[in-house]
């Protein structure tokens, strides 16, 4: 079975600050790993992902994220916050039957001026 | 390039009715899934569509049900609403082929609220 979790249903940030967004998975298999962002009243939004090769990922709007296979993790960061950056991000991990994701429960990023 | 579409964004019913929402993938995309978004249960995966054939299907009642037509086109239909039936769905395709580990491309979604 494969799931996600990310530790920490909100996070807040000073504009300017580091971003970390915590996500662990658990998968039997070589995981295939994203990350979404989603803003108000809107669908989701692929940020990066994560499926062979390079450990570290680069995304979208400054984002990175690093595949960690001892410490099970793919944490989300971005070295300065903006106020566009809040939102909901969500972790997601692909499953090898299918195009179906497991969603992690999310996470809200507020970021104060 | 269009994105994902669906229709209508908004919809509000009856406990007791039914519902059908539509979703037109990206130009290509042969697959297509169905999500259900609650704030106490998250992002649930409902079932997934791959060249007209259901492929995957998660753990939800027959009440939810869909199809997808040749041109990869996609409803889901519920019957019998319920209050908790209540949720943002949406809709995500991908070119899914012989790989399978892509991503997905989503929808703004649905937001259905039963009174």
């Amino acid at each position: 079975a494969q799931s996600v979790t990310q530790l920490g249903s909100h996070v807040s940030v000073s504009e300017g600050a580091l971003v970390l967004l915590r996500c662990n998975y658990s998968s039997s298999v070589p995981p295939y790993l994203f990350w979404y962002v989603q803003y108000p009243n809107q669908g989701l939004q692929l940020l990066l992902k994560y499926t062979t090769g390079a450990t570290l990922v680069k995304g979208i709007n400054g984002f990175e994220a690093e595949f960690k296979k001892s410490e099970t993790s793919f944490h989300l960061t971005k070295p300065s916050a903006h106020m566009s950056d809040a939102a909901e991000y969500f972790c997601a991990v692909n499953s090898n039957t299918g195009n179906q994701f497991y969603f992690g429960t999310g996470t809200s990023l507020t970021v104060i001026p | 390039k269009a994105g994902v579409t669906q229709t209508p964004r908004y919809l509000i019913k009856t406990r007791g009715q039914q519902v059908t929402l539509s979703c037109s993938p990206i130009s290509g995309h042969r697959s297509v899934s169905w999500y259900q978004q609650t704030p106490g249960q998250g992002l649930q995966f409902l079932f997934e569509y791959f060249s007209e054939t259901q492929r995957n299907k998660g753990n939800f009642p027959g009440r939810f049900s869909g199809r997808q037509f040749s041109n990869s086109r996609s409803e889901m239909n519920v019957s019998t609403l319920e209050l908790g039936d209540s949720a943002l769905y949406l809709c995500a395709s991908s070119r899914t082929g012989v790989v399978v580990q892509t991503e997905a491309f989503f929808g703004q979604g649905t937001r259905l609220t039963v009174v």
